[in-house]
């Protein structure tokens, strides 16, 4: 599976987008771009994911660029409630769901 | 609600003793389940793919017979940690999937083990 870089931490103010970046400039053809988030004490929750178009569901949007080189998922009006560690995790797809390798993910915190 | 579950939520044991983590798949079936281990203030580190009907897949370091991995059916997979000590403590997540498509991932709440 590709590697992933993301930003250790990111703040955001309350009601604010929060722009979370990642770059995983060796992603292969048929590997999938996964964002899941783990709220302290708590297990990973699946925000989104892409292959090569944009995504928009009702938590987030991703926003993959042409040559899937990076990502950003955003947080269109981030509430407290969405402090929690942010993983961007590249892996191809499986018939039996996706074998996911976690990197460090990016601590979002978001002040009132 | 929930779709992946975790028994017990935490559980705190003797050093030298075992103890048995159960994952089920709440409405959906799954042929796979995953294990991982995560240390304080670390990430996920996956230990092991458990296969209904068949042997697990352990990820390189993780020793197979101190961590065992039994999907006895498609809605249930067991990992017993063996003669467990305190630097077995850790919160121990499952995950599966359930729809084969998207290959989204549903993860349990975790699991604590406390070994005293």
């Amino acid at each position: 599976d590709a590697k992933t870089t993301q930003p250790t931490s990111m703040d955001c103010a309350e009601g604010r987008a929060a722009n979370l970046p990642c770059n995983h400039s060796t992603i292969s053809g048929n590997e999938y771009v996964y964002w899941y988030r783990q709220i302290h004490s708590q297990g990973p929750q699946y925000i989104i994911h892409g292959l090569k178009n944009n995504e928009t569901n009702e938590m987030a949007s991703l926003i993959i660029t042409e040559d899937r080189k990076s990502s950003t998922l955003i947080l269109p009006h981030a509430t407290l409630r969405d402090t929690a560690v942010y993983y961007c995790i590249v892996s191809g797809r499986g018939t039996s769901g996706s074998r996911l390798t976690f990197g460090e993910g990016t601590q979002l915190t978001v002040n009132p | 609600g929930a779709v992946v579950s975790q028994h017990p939520s935490r559980v705190i044991c003797k050093s030298g003793t075992s103890v048995k983590i159960e994952c089920r798949s709440l409405d959906f079936q799954a042929t796979t389940m995953f294990w991982y281990r995560q240390f304080p203030k670390q990430s996920l580190m996956l230990m092991a793919t458990s296969n209904e009907g068949s042997k697990a897949t352990y990820e390189q370091g993780v020793e197979k017979d101190k961590f065992l991995i039994n999907h006895a059916s498609l809605t249930l997979s067991t990992l017993t940690v063996t003669s467990a000590h305190p630097e077995d403590s850790s919160f121990y997540i499952c995950s599966a999937s359930r729809d084969r498509v998207s290959g989204e991932l549903f993860f349990g709440e975790g699991s604590r083990l406390t070994v005293l």
